[in-house]
């Protein structure tokens, strides 16, 4: 049974600094790797998504990376601002686009 | 754009009641998908469509149906509402490739006393 896992499960930083987020899984038998965000109260929206052929993803400061072997993926974020502040949400995908979800990293970016 | 749109956004049932929520989307895209995310434990696909008049189980089915007439429209329905149930309900939808995101509508906050 696949099984996603997301540490740290919450994190504080202060402004400016880099961080990166974790996301390990447990079978290396995935179509693609998927990063979200999830604001208070909010659904989810999609950051980046890497496919399985692939290393990384890069979208403006944010980098991730896919490493299927090991099972591993982290999101990296350059320069980190309040506005950054949320949980993130990594998910590996089955088939039909069938998504399973670790249980976040809540992130809160100190001004 | 709308993108997904989920109604209610919140309920308080009573036990026993039946309910359904609805999700519409007006992307065009395919597939469609019914969440369930409760603290600690992430979000789990309770069940999912590939096309209209399609539904599939998820990981977490039971005490659900749905049905998508309309491939706008995905329904997901609680026949005899259960205290467990108690959570937070996403609808998400994509196109029918594994090389494009879900969207995800804002979701709908059910409590069932």
């Amino acid at each position: 049974k696949q099984e996603v896992t997301q540490i740290p499960a919450a994190l504080s930083v202060p402004e400016g600094e880099n961080l990166v987020l974790n996301c390990s899984f447990t079978d290396s038998a995935i179509y693609n790797l998927q990063w979200f965000r999830q604001d208070p109260g909010k659904g989810l929206t999609s950051l980046l998504l890497i496919q399985s052929s692939q290393r990384e993803q890069t979208s403006g400061r944010l980098n991730a990376s896919l490493d299927k072997s090991s099972g591993r993926s982290t999101l990296y974020i350059a320069a980190s601002q309040p506005g950054d502040s949320a949980t993130y949400l990594c998910a590996v995908c089955r088939a039909t686009n069938k998504l399973i979800f670790g249980t976040g990293t809540l992130l809160a970016v100190q001004p | 754009n709308a993108g997904v749109t989920q109604t209610p956004k919140f309920r308080v049932l009573k036990t026993g009641q039946s309910m359904t929520l609805l999700c519409a989307q007006d992307m065009n895209h395919e597939y469609m998908y019914w969440y369930r995310q409760d603290p600690g434990m992430g979000l789990r696909l309770i069940h999912y469509s590939v096309g209209e008049g399609t539904t599939a189980k998820g990981e977490v089915p039971d005490g659900y149906n749905v049905s998508r007439l309309k491939k706008q429209n995905f329904l997901l329905g609680l026949e005899s509402a259960a205290p467990s149930q108690t959570s937070v309900y996403f609808c998400a939808s994509s196109y029918a490739s594994l090389s494009r995101p879900q969207h995800f509508g804002d979701g709908t906050r059910l409590s069932i006393l």
